[in-house]
């Protein structure tokens, strides 16, 4: 079966550097992408990575370790509105689903 | 404005009567695809579509039915609603399985 393991919360400062980690048990992984939920609100995309390695985008870099079914978000600068859920979501090449999401990881921002 | 547009955005119904939810793209996306959300078990995936005509099953297809006669829309349909569909569900798009997806503003939908 396929399993994706997540932080359910964290709490950090406003200013500082946290980061998400995503663990995943699958079989024929093909991706993994990072999505942001505000409460009540639809995901966003953030990030895909397919590749091993760092990939920078502005605060935000997401790291993948296909050898170790690893990857982490980091948020650099934390401000208040990135006070959300954060979804680790895997793609899959084989199974009944080709994109399976972790239980996501919900991040409290505080002054 | 792209976007993926869902209505309606809340439903309460009784057991057993039809509802539809109507899921509509402007971006000319191959892929849709419609989840359900329930606290502490996540995004589930219901259905899938790669393409006009294509759909397949995901991981909650139970009690749902899909269609995509033409490439903007993917109504997601309950035939006979039942409780444990209580849910918030949401609709997306993208060029591919392999590319970001667009989420629908998403439906809340109680079945009593």
């Amino acid at each position: 079966g396929q399993n994706i393991d997540q932080p359910t919360e964290m709490t950090a400062t406003e200013g500082a550097i946290v980061q998400i980690n995503c663990t995943y048990q699958t079989s024929g992984f093909n991706g993994l992408f990072w999505y942001q939920q505000h409460a009540g609100e639809a995901p966003t995309f953030l990030s895909y990575n397919v590749l091993d390695g760092l990939e920078e985008k502005g605060r935000f870099s997401s790291f993948l370790s296909r050898s170790k079914g690893y990857s982490y978000l980091l948020l650099k600068e934390l401000q208040m509105k990135d006070s959300a859920s954060y979804l680790c979501a895997v793609r899959i090449i084989s199974g009944n689903t080709p994109l399976v999401f972790g239980k996501g990881t919900r991040l409290s921002v505080i002054a | 404005e792209a976007q993926v547009t869902q209505n309606p955005r809340y439903l309460i119904t009784v057991t057993g009567k039809k509802l539809t939810v109507t899921c509509s793209q402007n971006m000319n996306h191959e892929y849709m695809s419609w989840y359900r959300q329930d606290p502490g078990l996540g995004l589930r995936q219901i259905y899938y579509s790669m393409n006009v005509e294509v759909t397949d099953k995901g991981d909650v297809p139970e009690g749902y039915k899909v269609s995509r006669k033409e490439k903007r829309n993917f109504p997601l349909i309950l035939e006979s609603p039942s409780p444990n569909q209580t849910s918030l569900y949401f609709c997306a798009s993208s060029f591919s399985m392999n590319t970001e997806a667009f989420f629908g503003q998403g439906t809340r939908l109680t079945v009593v």
